[in-house]
């Protein structure tokens, strides 16, 4: 079946510095992405949707310059947290859908990003 | 505006059978997913429905009325390792999946 990957799976960050979660897909070829953000006993949340070579669509209220997604190939997708704060502390998911209308999304393990 | 409910918590005896309830009024509908995540961990599909009807798959089994912007997720003979939130989501007009806040089943021996 269809495989994501995220990298890395959990990460400590000082206040006002920049982490990178990778997400892949290792056995097929994603043309969208979502990226979604979980806080305890919340359900998820879609902060933006990523094309394979084209700008990421972001849902209202999430600050694009402070989450920079690039999707810069159909295997591989990246989300930046610049200068995090701890209110950014959260759990972050990935999904790939393989083509265009497409119901099905496969979601990455996650990747617990806590900022100090 | 889109909207997904779904009870925030349920208990259940391990052995037993519980049903847990999903709502939903979207813009446009194409499906409905079911899917469940342990505690830390992403989410893990369970099933989709885009017809009414019952979909059966070993011990859950889900159901789907369009008419009634109605689904429910059933799972039988409950074991321990069943305790999760339960997620329901509906893929809109844009193919984007609108999630409830899912349900916290909590199993008990």
């Amino acid at each position: 079946g269809a495989v994501v990957s995220q990298h890395p799976s959990w990460v400590i960050c000082k206040s006002g510095t920049s982490v990178k979660i990778e997400c892949r897909s290792l056995d097929f070829q994603a043309t969208t992405m979502f990226w979604y953000r979980q806080f305890p006993k919340q359900s998820l949340m879609l902060m933006a949707t990523s094309n394979e070579g084209s700008k990421a669509t972001y849902e209202q209220g999430v600050e694009k310059d402070k989450f920079l997604i690039n999707h810069a190939s159909l295997t591989l997708s990246t989300l930046t947290v610049t200068s995090a704060h701890p209110e950014d502390s959260s759990f972050y998911i990935c999904s790939a859908r393989e083509a265009e209308g497409s119901y099905e999304q496969y979601f990455g393990p996650g990747t617990r990003l806590t900022v100090t | 505006g889109q909207n997904i409910d779904q009870p925030t918590e349920m208990t259940a005896t391990e052995g037993a059978i519980v049903q847990i309830n999903c709502t939903y009024q979207t813009s446009g509908f194409n499906g409905l997913f079911w899917y469940q995540q342990h505690a830390g961990e992403a989410p893990t599909f369970l099933s989709y429905n885009v017809l009414d009807g019952l979909e059966e798959k070993g011990r859950f089994s889900s159901f789907l009325s369009r008419s009634k912007g109605y689904s429910y997720l059933l799972l039988k003979e409950l074991q321990m390792k069943d305790s999760a939130s339960y997620l329901c989501a509906v893929l809109d007009s844009n193919y984007q999946l609108i999630w409830g806040a899912g349900t916290k089943l909590i199993i008990k021996p």
